[in-house]
């Protein structure tokens, strides 16, 4: 199994300009989740999928959209790319709530220029 | 709403002892898990140890332990006979019995010394 697996793993982009991330597991997951990860801050939640077909807003939102394609498949979008999107992205997935551990793919690095 | 600290930035320890990691965190839920995850410089997240809050003892994997104090709402990170493979960014987290969301502490970085 690979896991949670997210594409791509570098990108650049000029301010402005759009791009979707993609995500995927193979571990039957019901919820997925994109972080973004900056210094200092460690990870913030931008967006959560509980269960196929819902998503819900995390904690830094805005300037993102979501979709939850299926149960194996959650992308990222940033419409109109800024500056201060520049981070690292990940995906993660979870079986369930409470002790269920979450499980993350490799991180996108993406700086915009 | 839930928040996690970790009040080192940074630490270090030589080869072969001891250091710990410390979080605290503020909630008012009083079920609820305890994570610490392990990013090295491959930036994949590695989950360490998990901490149920309704259990009174305290979770050991290996060399990894926890002090957890729940009173004192404080969850720190033990790491014995330190090895050079440790040397990560360690991110302390916590999250709801019923909530999906894991909030997450800033992370300490921890260099190993040869």
């Amino acid at each position: 199994n690979a896991g949670v697996t997210q594409t791509p793993k570098f990108q650049v982009l000029k301010t402005g300009q759009s791009m979707t991330l993609q995500c995927a597991q193979d571990m039957n997951h019901n919820s997925m989740y994109w972080y973004r990860q900056d210094p200092g801050m460690g990870l913030r939640l931008i967006y959560y999928s509980a269960s196929e077909g819902t998503t819900d807003k995390g904690e830094v939102p805005n300037g993102y959209n979501v979709s939850r394609l299926n149960k194996r498949e959650f992308s990222l979008r940033l419409e109109s790319a800024a500056p201060s999107q520049t981070s690292v992205y990940f995906c993660a997935s979870s079986a369930g709530t409470g002790k269920k551990s979450v499980g993350f793919g490799s991180g996108t690095r993406l700086t915009v220029v | 709403a839930q928040t996690v600290t970790q009040s080192q930035p940074e630490m270090s320890v030589q080869e072969a002892e001891t250091v710990t990691l410390s979080c605290t965190y503020d909630t008012s839920e009083s079920d609820y898990y305890l994570f610490w995850y392990k990013q090295p410089p491959s930036r994949q997240m590695i989950l360490v140890i998990r901490q149920e809050a309704y259990k009174q003892q305290n979770a050991t994997e290996n060399r990894f332990s926890v002090n957890f104090q729940k009173a004192a709402k404080s969850f720190s990170l033990k790491i014995s006979d330190s090895q050079l493979g440790d040397a990560a960014m360690y991110f302390c987290a916590y999250r709801f019995l019923y909530g999906q969301n894991f909030v997450f502490g800033p992370g300490t970085r921890l260099s190993v010394l040869p």
